[in-house]
């Protein structure tokens, strides 16, 4: 079992929808969770990160982590056709440097 | 800063060849990570350093692979000899010291061995 899951989708939304990302993990030691965006051709980039359980929102992005579950949750409001691309949760813990990433989700905004 | 630089940012090559991939990280970052990229696997870490120290390398997927950091502010990814199986995007990524929590990618590099 891989440390953290993610549906691969795709994902297709017309414009405006509320879109729902979601990602599983495995081990209960990550305090750090985070969602990249990465455009095609792009590095992936910081999009938010969360320190333990909890929301975040910044503006029309809201981030959830649940801990007991094991489950966190990027909600993207009113989507534009700019949200198009894949993106990616990841996490880590307290100690050591090393990120644990999901495989991504691809998803297509339509206009 | 211009942000974590890699090079080339296209490399097509013949099976058998070796391949070096070079990344630059942001100035003051003492953590560099190493990752390939595939529709089929997602985003694999390879190998990454803390001051320029290798801490992980179970990613290393043969001894094909290999990385150094000599110094910094500059690493390479060497695959020797290359197979087709290796043809991937490639990037680089480093984070600031202690608990970081972004690591800064660069644009990649994407390899395609023919």
């Amino acid at each position: 079992q891989k440390e953290v899951e993610q549906d691969p989708g795709p994902l297709s939304v017309p414009e405006g929808a509320i879109v729902s990302l979601n990602c599983t993990y495995s081990n209960s030691a990550f305090q750090y969770f985070m969602w990249y965006r990465q455009y095609s051709r792009k590095g992936p980039e910081l999009l938010m990160y969360t320190y333990s359980s909890g929301n975040k929102e910044d503006g029309r992005f809201t981030a959830q982590v649940d801990k007991s579950s094991k489950y966190i949750s990027l909600f993207i409001r009113d989507s534009q056709p700019s949200d198009s691309a894949t993106y990616l949760c990841a996490m880590r813990g307290n100690t050591g440097n090393q990120f644990y990433f999901g495989t991504g989700t691809s998803l297509t905004v339509i206009p | 800063d211009a942000g974590v630089i890699q090079s080339p940012r296209h490399e097509v090559t013949e099976m058998g060849q070796e391949v070096t991939l070079r990344c630059k990280p942001i100035s003051g970052h003492n953590s560099l990570f190493w990752y390939r990229q595939t529709m089929m696997r997602g985003l694999e870490l390879l190998i990454y350093f803390n001051n320029n120290v290798p801490i992980d390398d179970s990613g290393m997927p043969e001894d094909r692979f290999s990385a150094k950091m000599p110094n910094a502010s500059f690493s390479t990814l060497k695959i020797q000899p290359s197979e087709p199986r290796d043809s991937a995007v490639y990037f680089c990524a480093s984070t600031t010291p202690g608990t970081g929590t972004e690591a800064f990618f660069g644009q990649g590099t994407r390899l395609t061995v023919v």
